[in-house]
Order: C-alpha cells, then structure tokens, then sequence
C-alpha cells in the first residue's frame, strides 16, 4: 500500500542533543513537508521540499534543520538551538503541482 | 499573512443528526482548501479537497463547500455517527508550491 511511514512513534531527547525524525513516502510525489502541532494550536509548517536537493524555510524554521538526497525521503533533525521542542511532528507530501495533501501518523518527541 | 479560523472550537451533538463545521480564511487568493479529520494522538486523515474554481465537493455524507471571494468554507456532515468524532482540521493553500496554512480544529463529540 502505498503511503507516508514516519519513524519513530515516540521519541525521547535529552536537553542539548539533536534527534533526526524519519519521513518516508512511496506515492512517488515530488514535495513533502514537515509539521509542527502543539496542544491547542494549528499545524505550523517548518519546512518544505519540492525537489531533490531543494528546500524551503516555512513559518518556524528556526532549530531545525532538513536533507532531501532521495525523492523518497525528507528527514527532519531538531537540533539543540530548538529551544522548545517537545510536540507532535508530522510529515506530508503532495504530487506536483500542490494537489491533495498526505500525512504520515506522526513523531511524539519529549524532552526529558 | 493568511489566518484560518474554525468555528465552534468543540461541538457535541446526539447520533443522527445532520451538523455543519465552519471556516473562515483571511486572504481569499487560496489554490485549494482541504479538510481532514484527525484522531486522537494519529496523523492527518483528507476528507476533501477544493480547487479554487470548485464550489464545492462530496464523499459519501461528507460535503464541503467553498466560497472563495467571501473566504469561507463549510463542511457538511449528514446522519452522524458515533465513528465521526474527531478534531476535523480546514487548510488553505496559497500556491501549488506553498504548504499549507491550517485552522486550530473543531473537535466533535458524537454522543450513541
């Protein structure tokens, strides 16, 4: 079946470490886009891809950093600068040309 | 900067009955709006897209209309059920290669 597979589910970081979330999609679109959801608010886009070695800073981009070697994949790393990270981190993507929006099942990550 | 608002916030509501989700965007320059349904702790589910020359889709008793010159969209649900409750999400698209901009929710009790 082809879909958006993030990994891992739950995901636990100490104070000054990066962590690097996982996105990967087989629908064979060109773009993809990470998330970010915090309780009580709407998603916030923090960065986008629409092709191979190509991205774009989206509304709150600050702490994080992206790679897109492969059509398939588009990594998300939080870095230490992240100053408040913990929340629910979902990829997308969507074929060229901005049609439907897909969503893999999320990222919890905690800072302990 | 586009805004999205979804009114009510929450909305309980006895089995059958027929009920309307509303949401308003500020900018009405939009490519598309999509709506999606999220469960508690998943990802993002798509209900229904809208192109910007649409006026309005249908999926099963799902139906969504779109008035892009006074920036608004409603989402129709008929004959509901228990199944249906959900935070169900509105999105705007400002451009085919733009993410997108989401609303804050309204989270729906179906009560048996």
């Amino acid at each position: 079946d082809g879909g958006i597979t993030q990994s891992p589910k739950y995901l636990f970081r100490k104070e000054g470490q990066n962590v690097t979330l996982s996105c990967e999609q087989n629908l064979n679109h060109d773009a993809m886009y990470w998330y970010r959801q915090d309780p009580g608010q709407g998603l916030r886009l923090i960065y986008y891809s629409q092709i191979v070695n190509d991205f774009q800073k989206g509304d709150i981009a600050e702490g994080y950093s992206v790679s897109r070697e492969k059509k398939e994949s588009f990594p998300l790393t939080v870095t230490s600068a992240q100053k408040n990270p913990t929340a629910f981190y979902l990829c997308a993507s969507t074929a060229w040309g901005g049609t439907e929006a897909f969503f893999g099942q999320g990222t919890r990550l905690t800072v302990v | 900067k586009q805004e999205v608002t979804q009114i009510p916030a929450a909305l309980s509501v006895p089995e059958g009955e027929n009920l309307v989700l509303n949401c308003s965007f500020t900018d009405s320059a939009i490519y598309n709006l999509q709506w999606f349904r999220q469960d508690p702790g998943k990802g993002l589910t798509s209900l229904l897209l809208i192109q910007s020359s649409q006026r309005e889709q249908t999926s099963g008793r799902l139906n969504a209309s779109l008035d892009k010159s006074s920036g608004r969209s409603t989402l129709y649900i008929a004959a509901s059920q228990p199944g249906d409750s959900a935070t169900y999400l509105c999105a705007v698209r400002r451009g085919g290669a733009d993410g997108l901009t989401f609303g804050k929710g309204t989270h729906l009790i179906i009560q048996p």
